[in-house]
Protein backbone atom coordinates (compact mmCIF):
# COMPACT_ATOMS: atom_id res chain seq x y z
CA UNK A 1 0.00 0.00 0.00
CA UNK A 2 1.39 3.58 -1.10
CA UNK A 3 1.73 5.40 2.10
CA UNK A 4 3.56 7.64 4.19
CA UNK A 5 4.86 6.83 8.14
CA UNK A 6 5.35 8.95 10.86
CA UNK A 7 6.94 7.70 13.98
CA UNK A 8 6.20 8.03 16.59
CA UNK A 9 2.96 8.91 16.38
CA UNK A 10 2.98 10.66 19.69
CA UNK A 11 5.34 12.08 22.11
CA UNK A 12 6.20 13.65 25.44
CA UNK A 13 9.10 15.12 26.08
CA UNK A 14 10.79 17.71 27.98
CA UNK A 15 12.76 21.22 27.14
CA UNK A 16 16.01 20.60 25.93
CA UNK A 17 16.10 16.80 24.96
CA UNK A 18 17.17 15.98 21.47
CA UNK A 19 14.60 14.40 19.19
CA UNK A 20 14.00 13.09 16.08
CA UNK A 21 10.46 12.48 14.31
CA UNK A 22 10.81 10.07 11.50
CA UNK A 23 8.72 9.61 8.05
CA UNK A 24 8.90 7.41 5.41
CA UNK A 25 7.33 6.86 2.12
CA UNK A 26 7.50 4.08 0.14
CA UNK A 27 6.19 5.77 -3.67
CA UNK A 28 9.60 6.80 -4.79
CA UNK A 29 8.65 10.44 -4.61
CA UNK A 30 11.72 12.99 -5.14
CA UNK A 31 9.81 15.32 -2.79
CA UNK A 32 9.23 15.37 0.91
CA UNK A 33 7.88 17.98 2.99
CA UNK A 34 7.64 19.04 7.28
CA UNK A 35 4.47 20.78 8.22
CA UNK A 36 3.30 21.76 11.62
CA UNK A 37 -0.35 22.45 12.82
CA UNK A 38 -1.74 24.91 15.77
CA UNK A 39 -5.01 26.36 16.57
CA UNK A 40 -5.78 29.43 14.72
CA UNK A 41 -2.84 28.75 12.40
CA UNK A 42 -3.52 26.11 10.31
CA UNK A 43 -0.99 24.17 8.22
CA UNK A 44 2.82 25.82 8.16
CA UNK A 45 5.77 24.58 6.14
CA UNK A 46 8.83 24.03 8.24
CA UNK A 47 11.11 22.33 5.56
CA UNK A 48 11.07 20.52 2.35
CA UNK A 49 13.50 18.39 -0.03
CA UNK A 50 13.43 18.53 -3.75
CA UNK A 51 15.33 15.30 -3.94
CA UNK A 52 18.32 13.19 -1.72
CA UNK A 53 21.13 16.12 -0.60
CA UNK A 54 18.40 19.04 -1.54
CA UNK A 55 16.47 20.72 1.25
CA UNK A 56 15.26 24.35 1.67
CA UNK A 57 13.42 26.55 4.36
CA UNK A 58 9.70 26.54 4.64
CA UNK A 59 7.97 29.67 6.41
CA UNK A 60 9.08 28.21 10.34
CA UNK A 61 12.45 26.69 10.19
CA UNK A 62 13.29 28.01 13.23
CA UNK A 63 14.66 25.27 15.54
CA UNK A 64 13.89 22.42 13.33
CA UNK A 65 16.50 20.21 11.08
CA UNK A 66 15.91 17.99 8.45
CA UNK A 67 18.27 15.81 6.11
CA UNK A 68 17.65 13.99 3.07
CA UNK A 69 20.30 11.31 2.52
CA UNK A 70 17.93 8.73 0.89
CA UNK A 71 15.26 8.97 -0.98
CA UNK A 72 12.25 7.62 1.00
CA UNK A 73 13.56 9.03 4.25
CA UNK A 74 13.16 12.50 5.92
CA UNK A 75 13.58 12.48 9.04
CA UNK A 76 12.78 16.12 11.76
CA UNK A 77 15.33 16.80 14.08
CA UNK A 78 14.47 18.73 16.64
CA UNK A 79 17.78 19.67 18.81
CA UNK A 80 16.68 21.36 21.71
CA UNK A 81 12.90 21.16 21.97
CA UNK A 82 11.15 24.05 23.89
CA UNK A 83 7.20 24.25 24.44
CA UNK A 84 6.64 26.50 21.42
CA UNK A 85 7.23 23.38 19.58
CA UNK A 86 4.62 21.69 21.06
CA UNK A 87 2.15 20.49 17.57
CA UNK A 88 1.00 18.33 15.26
CA UNK A 89 3.29 17.54 13.00
CA UNK A 90 2.61 16.44 9.52
CA UNK A 91 5.23 15.02 6.93
CA UNK A 92 4.15 14.84 3.18
CA UNK A 93 5.43 13.30 -0.06
CA UNK A 94 4.68 14.52 -3.79
CA UNK A 95 6.35 13.20 -7.27
CA UNK A 96 7.66 15.92 -9.11
CA UNK A 97 7.86 14.57 -12.61
CA UNK A 98 5.12 13.60 -14.75
CA UNK A 99 2.04 13.96 -12.88
CA UNK A 100 -0.55 16.54 -10.60
CA UNK A 101 1.83 16.75 -8.02
CA UNK A 102 -0.69 16.29 -5.31
CA UNK A 103 0.98 15.68 -2.10
CA UNK A 104 0.14 12.48 0.05
CA UNK A 105 0.53 13.04 3.70
CA UNK A 106 1.04 11.04 6.87
CA UNK A 107 -1.07 10.06 10.14
CA UNK A 108 0.67 12.72 12.00
CA UNK A 109 2.58 13.38 15.52
CA UNK A 110 1.56 15.09 18.31
CA UNK A 111 4.85 16.10 20.27
CA UNK A 112 4.31 17.90 23.29
CA UNK A 113 7.22 19.43 25.03
CA UNK A 114 7.25 20.77 28.85
CA UNK B 1 0.38 34.85 2.95
CA UNK B 2 -1.89 32.76 1.09
CA UNK B 3 -2.72 33.22 -2.08
CA UNK B 4 -6.39 32.50 -1.66
CA UNK B 5 -9.32 33.38 0.43
CA UNK B 6 -12.12 30.91 2.16
CA UNK B 7 -15.36 32.08 4.49
CA UNK B 8 -13.86 30.12 7.38
CA UNK B 9 -16.93 27.81 7.89
CA UNK B 10 -20.11 26.87 6.15
CA UNK B 11 -23.03 23.99 6.80
CA UNK B 12 -24.58 21.90 4.44
CA UNK B 13 -27.30 19.52 4.82
CA UNK B 14 -26.69 16.45 4.62
CA UNK B 15 -27.51 14.76 1.02
CA UNK B 16 -27.34 18.07 -0.66
CA UNK B 17 -24.49 19.36 -2.66
CA UNK B 18 -21.61 21.71 -0.90
CA UNK B 19 -20.41 24.09 -2.63
CA UNK B 20 -17.19 25.78 -1.19
CA UNK B 21 -16.04 28.83 -2.37
CA UNK B 22 -12.36 30.24 -3.72
CA UNK B 23 -11.27 33.35 -4.15
CA UNK B 24 -7.80 33.42 -6.20
CA UNK B 25 -7.84 37.33 -7.85
CA UNK B 26 -3.90 37.04 -8.42
CA UNK B 27 -3.60 33.62 -9.83
CA UNK B 28 -0.83 33.59 -12.87
CA UNK B 29 -1.35 32.08 -15.69
CA UNK B 30 0.82 28.90 -15.08
CA UNK B 31 -0.65 28.59 -11.17
CA UNK B 32 -3.07 25.61 -10.95
CA UNK B 33 -5.94 25.76 -8.24
CA UNK B 34 -5.56 22.75 -5.57
CA UNK B 35 -8.00 21.36 -3.12
CA UNK B 36 -7.27 19.30 0.01
CA UNK B 37 -9.43 18.39 2.85
CA UNK B 38 -8.38 17.54 6.57
CA UNK B 39 -10.74 15.59 8.83
CA UNK B 40 -10.44 15.98 12.12
CA UNK B 41 -6.43 15.96 12.94
CA UNK B 42 -5.96 13.27 10.17
CA UNK B 43 -3.40 14.38 7.31
CA UNK B 44 -4.67 16.26 4.84
CA UNK B 45 -6.12 14.32 1.94
CA UNK B 46 -5.71 15.65 -1.17
CA UNK B 47 -9.32 16.03 -3.72
CA UNK B 48 -8.42 17.27 -7.20
CA UNK B 49 -6.77 20.40 -8.72
CA UNK B 50 -7.28 22.06 -12.42
CA UNK B 51 -5.74 24.92 -14.33
CA UNK B 52 -8.25 26.39 -16.58
CA UNK B 53 -10.88 23.75 -17.23
CA UNK B 54 -13.29 22.25 -14.91
CA UNK B 55 -12.37 19.21 -13.62
CA UNK B 56 -14.21 15.83 -11.92
CA UNK B 57 -13.47 13.11 -9.82
CA UNK B 58 -15.06 10.28 -7.62
CA UNK B 59 -14.87 12.62 -4.88
CA UNK B 60 -15.90 15.87 -6.02
CA UNK B 61 -16.00 18.69 -9.35
CA UNK B 62 -14.23 21.76 -9.54
CA UNK B 63 -15.56 24.69 -11.34
CA UNK B 64 -12.76 27.57 -11.92
CA UNK B 65 -14.24 30.61 -13.69
CA UNK B 66 -13.21 31.48 -17.20
CA UNK B 67 -10.93 34.51 -15.56
CA UNK B 68 -9.65 32.07 -13.17
CA UNK B 69 -10.15 34.57 -10.41
CA UNK B 70 -12.41 32.23 -8.08
CA UNK B 71 -13.62 28.62 -8.29
CA UNK B 72 -15.88 26.14 -6.57
CA UNK B 73 -15.34 23.17 -5.34
CA UNK B 74 -19.13 20.83 -5.12
CA UNK B 75 -19.48 17.69 -3.01
CA UNK B 76 -22.12 16.67 -4.95
CA UNK B 77 -23.81 14.80 -2.41
CA UNK B 78 -22.65 15.20 1.06
CA UNK B 79 -22.41 12.80 4.11
CA UNK B 80 -21.67 13.41 7.28
CA UNK B 81 -17.80 11.75 6.54
CA UNK B 82 -17.57 15.11 4.53
CA UNK B 83 -17.45 17.14 7.72
CA UNK B 84 -14.05 18.78 7.39
CA UNK B 85 -11.89 21.74 7.01
CA UNK B 86 -11.36 22.34 3.28
CA UNK B 87 -8.02 23.97 1.19
CA UNK B 88 -7.99 25.70 -1.56
CA UNK B 89 -4.30 26.47 -2.77
CA UNK B 90 -2.56 28.57 -5.54
CA UNK B 91 0.48 27.20 -7.13
CA UNK B 92 2.65 26.62 -9.98
CA UNK B 93 3.53 23.02 -10.19
CA UNK B 94 6.74 22.37 -9.59
CA UNK B 95 6.27 25.30 -6.56
CA UNK B 96 8.33 23.77 -3.69
CA UNK B 97 7.20 25.90 -1.04
CA UNK B 98 3.46 25.70 0.20
CA UNK B 99 1.13 27.50 1.53
CA UNK B 100 -2.04 26.33 3.47
CA UNK B 101 -3.95 28.89 4.41
CA UNK B 102 -6.53 28.52 6.78
CA UNK B 103 -9.89 26.96 5.03
CA UNK B 104 -13.27 26.49 5.02
CA UNK B 105 -14.51 24.07 8.11
CA UNK B 106 -17.74 22.45 6.36
CA UNK B 107 -20.52 20.94 8.56
CA UNK B 108 -22.94 18.59 7.17
CA UNK B 109 -25.87 18.56 9.37
CA UNK B 110 -28.03 15.59 9.53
Amino acid sequence: EAQVTQNPRYLITVTGKKLTVTCSQNMNHEYMSWYRQDPGLGLRQIYYSMNVEVTDKGDVPEGYKVSRKEKRNFPLILESPSPNQTSLYFCASSPRTGGSYEQYFGPGTRLTVT
Amino acid sequence: DAKTTQPPSMDCAEGRAANLPCNHSTISGNEYVYWYRQIHSQGPQYIIHGLKNNETNEMASLIITEDRKSSTLILPHATLRDTAVYYCIVKWVRDDKIIFGKGTRLHILP
